[in-house]
């Protein structure tokens, strides 16, 4: 069964420093990665998509790699700003099902 | 619709009674799932929608929860006699299957007193 880990579980930081959101999942068998972010009483807005053999992939000021062999993934937020305060969550996708992490919540201090 | 939509957006409902959530998703998207969010709880994996087949039901809870989905479009959950500790957000998400992108919608919030 594919376990998703995410650390931190919470991280708050001042406007204007980068952030960096941790993922780790325990079977390298994935079609794909997928990085969420969750406002307050919302769904999941899709962030960055990473298929399986790939290595990072861009958005703006939204960075993420994927390391499948160790069974790793990091998101990268640069300059982070207070509209960046949500939750972020990690999701494998391994043949339809997509295994979530906990998330990991961010406040970005004014 | 541009988008994956939810209905009703917030559901108050006693013990006991049933309720029907709706999704509607993303045109053409074949592949429909149901996710369960309890408060401070992580995703939860309900039901996996191939088309009109139901290829994985393995996270329903109970035989108090079942879905359908007809014309490769729509899905129902439904969820007879309500306890307490259904009380969650349910969230619907679809895509195309393989190694597709999937997007969710907003949630059914469901509170049973």
């Amino acid at each position: 069964k594919q376990e998703v880990t995410q650390i931190p579980a919470a991280l708050s930081v001042p406007e204007g420093e980068n952030l960096v959101l941790n993922c780790s999942f325990t079977d390298s068998a994935i079609y794909n990665l997928q990085w969420f972010r969750q406002d307050p009483g919302k769904g999941l807005t899709s962030l960055l998509l990473i298929q399986s053999s790939q290595r990072e992939q861009t958005s703006g000021r939204l960075n993420a790699s994927l390391d499948k062999s160790s069974g790793r993934s990091t998101l990268y937020i640069a300059a982070s700003q207070p509209g960046d305060s949500a939750t972020y969550l990690c999701a494998v996708k391994d043949d339809y099902k997509l295994s979530f992490g906990a998330g990991t919540t961010v406040t970005v201090r004014a | 619709g541009a988008g994956v939509s939810q209905s009703p957006s917030n559901k108050v409902t006693e013990k006991g009674k049933d309720v029907e959530l709706r999704c509607d998703p993303i045109s053409g998207h074949t592949a429909l799932y149901w996710y369960r969010q309890s408060l401070g709880q992580g995703l939860e994996f309900l039901i996996y929608f191939q088309g009109n087949s139901a290829p994985d039901k393995s996270g329903l809870p109970s035989d108090r929860f079942s879905a359908e989905r007809t014309g490769g479009s729509v899905s129902t959950l439904t969820i007879q006699r309500t306890q307490q500790e259904d009380s969650a957000v349910y969230l619907c998400a679809s895509g195309v299957a393989g190694s597709g992108e999937l997007f969710f919608g907003e949630g059914s919030r469901l509170t049973v007193l």
